[in-house]
């Protein structure tokens, strides 16, 4: 167990609906990244956040935002969602921005329908 | 543009014989490179990692060798077990506006037959 708790495990909607990716990182832990994994591709990097606010953004479209709260849990937030949404969606953790290594959850299956 | 290749998607080895995971790159700029193993329906679990000033890191039955000049890393595993089955994910970072990120391949499936 890596301390990183992710829901919904799995989640199959609608394309044009909205969904909310739920995590907690581990304690202590105070930067959270996201992650999207598309059938047969690696870890693709979508954003990070640090202490409530945006670290660094990577290929992250302009239908999805997250945010961290107070409470250093983050959401991740997909709108007007598209079939090509489908995909695992992986949040991971660390103790600060210059740490290399980061612990992941299990992470959330999207389906588009 | 890929900067961290695994350039084979599987890999077939019996128990007890050694795995070895390959992994390139292309940024000279990545500072550490790190391996994750993944099993189905669980997240990447990270497993070993190595500086870019170092050339090998020893950990129990696994290690990993990194050769700069070839822009080139592997994982050694010694001996393989049947529990080491599982999707290796190779991973570079590099220190971007403050922050450490993490770079993925696309994954080798390792299959360790009994």
């Amino acid at each position: 167990d890596s301390g990183v708790t992710q829901t919904p495990k799995h989640l199959i909607t609608a394309t044009g609906q909205r969904v909310t990716l739920r995590c907690s990182p581990r304690s202590g832990d105070l930067s959270v990244y996201w992650y999207q994994q598309s059938l047969d591709q690696g870890l693709q990097f979508l954003i990070q956040y640090y202490n409530g606010e945006e670290r660094a953004k990577g290929n992250i479209l302009e239908r999805f935002s997250a945010q961290q709260f107070p409470d250093l849990h983050s959401e991740l937030n997909l709108s007007s969602l598209e079939l090509g949404d489908s995909a695992l969606y992986f949040c991971a953790s660390s103790v600060d921005s210059r740490v290399h290594i980061q612990y992941f959850g299990a992470g959330t299956r999207l389906s588009v329908l | 543009d890929q900067q961290v290749k695994q350039n084979s998607p599987s890999l077939s080895v019996q128990e007890g014989r050694i795995s070895i995971l390959n992994c390139d790159y292309t940024n000279s700029m990545f500072d550490y490179f790190l391996w994750y193993k993944k099993y189905p329906a669980e997240g990447p679990t990270f497993l070993i990692s190595i500086s870019s000033i170092k050339d090998k890191n020893e950990d129990g039955r696994f290690t990993v060798f990194l050769n700069k000049s070839a822009k080139h890393l592997s994982l050694h595993i010694v001996p393989s077990q049947p529990g080491d089955s599982a999707v290796y994910f190779c991973a570079a970072s590099a220190l971007q506006g403050g922050s450490e990120k993490l770079v993925f391949g696309k994954g080798t499936k390792l299959t360790v037959n009994p």
